[in-house]
């Protein structure tokens, strides 16, 4: 069975930069079917998909956020990562780490962690 | 790239049937065939519960259903249960591999 398990810090101070790591078990993230990306959902509010990276390092991102982010992946630790920088008390959210197929149907989530931005 | 608009809540009695909206664009629901539907219970990461706009993964019952019409797609849960009291998102492909989900709809069983 997959799964996907979230690490980083849950507290950023203001300006900074957020980095959390996804570690995948139970499969190969260096499948040709699969993407890998990071979602997040605001305190009580809706999903936003931040951005995804395919195992040969190419990388997808949501425009809104584009300019702030970086993924990466490590296939010999079975791991990828998102950093995002210049963070504001706005960036505050459960960040999940998903797997999904190229047409966006998520089919694996981590079990998402917190992180707040403040000072 | 805008949030895809959904009612803010919906609700029905045991063994009602509900259905949410899930309206876009032409560059997003529009244009694509690729719409999925995500169950989130409170605290808990969100489930596939459709994709493809109205396919099932495996162990999702047939009483979830899903639809596309023009910018709107739809999802319909029939036989409405309380465990079926949850929040659902929509989520479509947007081209050159991004993705857009909607604001979220809140289900509540009478």
């Amino acid at each position: 069975q997959l799964q996907l398990q979230e690490s980083g810090p849950g507290l950023v101070k203001p300006s900074e930069t957020l980095s959390l790591t996804c570690t995948v078990s139970g499969g190969s993230i260096s499948s040709s079917l699969y993407y890998w990306g990071w979602i997040r959902q605001p305190p009580g509010k809706g999903l936003e998909w931040i951005a995804s990276i395919y195992y040969n390092g190419n990388t997808y991102h949501n425009p809104s956020l584009k300019s702030r982010v970086t993924m990466s992946v490590d296939t010999s630790k079975n791991q990828f990562s998102l950093k995002l920088n210049s963070v504001t008390a706005a960036d505050t959210a459960v960040y999940y780490c998903a797997r999904h197929k190229r047409f966006g149907d998520i089919d694996y989530w981590g079990q998402g962690t917190l992180v707040t931005v403040s000072s | 790239q805008s949030a895809l608009t959904q009612p803010r809540s919906v609700s029905g009695s045991p063994g009602q049937s509900v259905t949410i909206s899930c309206t876009g664009t032409s560059s997003d629901v529009g244009a694509y065939n690729y719409v999925s539907w995500y169950q989130q219970h409170p605290g808990k990461a969100p489930k596939l519960m459709i994709y493809d706009v109205s396919k099932w993964p495996s162990g999702v019952p047939d009483r979830f259903s899903g639809s596309k019409s023009g910018n709107t797609a739809s999802l319909t849960i029939s036989g409405l249960q309380a465990e079926d009291e949850a929040d659902y998102y929509c989520c479509s492909y947007a081209g050159s591999y991004t993705y857009v989900f909607g604001n979220g709809t809140q289900v509540t069983v009478l």
